[in-house]
């Protein structure tokens, strides 16, 4: 399957601050990421889906303007949470999206805002 | 219509035993139905999945078992051993949603030596 990296795996900032996380698809060209969401022991939320070189799709309830969703290439997608606050802490992942139904998930990002 | 029901919530199993996880959906459009595991701190990683055109797939010692009219589908683990400890997420897609995966609640699985 498709190999997928996060950067940075953990990150705490602060409040107000905003955060960039990166997805990276090392051995395949994903025209599609998606972003999930993850608070502790419960499922994943999915967040949004990136597709390369257009506007991200969000689901309901996400709010576009607070999670910035970047896929410039067919190897990176950005998330930016912008004006964190403690609320946001959570793990993030990304999951890179095949040709087939496959999806492949990074190794998550864990994000604590103080 | 988009929600995927998993059980139990917990699971505790002897080494050597079988774990056995369920899951149901309600929308009729899924057609893809993945099962990751994961441990803590980590991301998902893909295990298995079925297409609803078998009704059991087998690698290794896991098996999905897939009935398309109760719309139900499991997960077995067979000789279960302590490393197969983790949380275990269902999840159902279609491609008309753009391949979007719907996850179950997920299930604690712990191995006993």
């Amino acid at each position: 399957g498709a190999v997928v990296s996060q950067h940075p795996s953990r990150v705490i900032c602060k409040s107000g601050t905003s955060v960039k996380i990166e997805c990276r698809s090392l051995d395949f060209q994903a025209t599609t990421m998606f972003w999930y969401r993850q608070f502790p022991k419960q499922s994943l939320m999915l967040m949004a889906t990136s597709n390369e070189g257009s506007k991200a799709t969000y689901e309901q309830g996400v709010e576009k303007d607070k999670f910035l969703i970047n896929h410039a290439s067919l190897t990176l997608s950005t998330l930016t949470v912008t004006s964190a606050h403690p609320e946001d802490s959570s793990f993030y992942i990304c999951s890179v999206g095949t040709s087939g139904y496959e999806q492949y998930f990074g190794p998550g990002t864990r994000l604590t805002v103080t | 219509q988009q929600q995927v029901k998993q059980s139990p919530q917990s699971l505790i199993v002897q080494k050597g035993g079988i774990s056995i996880i369920n899951c149901a959906y309600e929308n009729t459009a899924f057609d893809y139905f993945p099962w990751y595991q994961q441990f803590p701190g980590k991301g998902p990683a893909l295990l298995i999945a079925i297409r609803p055109d078998v009704s059991e797939k087998k690698e290794g010692r896991f098996t999905i078992s897939f009935n398309k009219s109760a719309k139900q589908f499991s997960l077995h683990i067979m000789d279960s051993q302590p490393g197969d400890s983790a949380t275990y997420f269902c999840a159902a897609g279609f491609r008309a949603a753009g391949n979007k995966l719907t996850f179950g609640g997920g299930t604690r699985v712990l191995v006993k030596p």
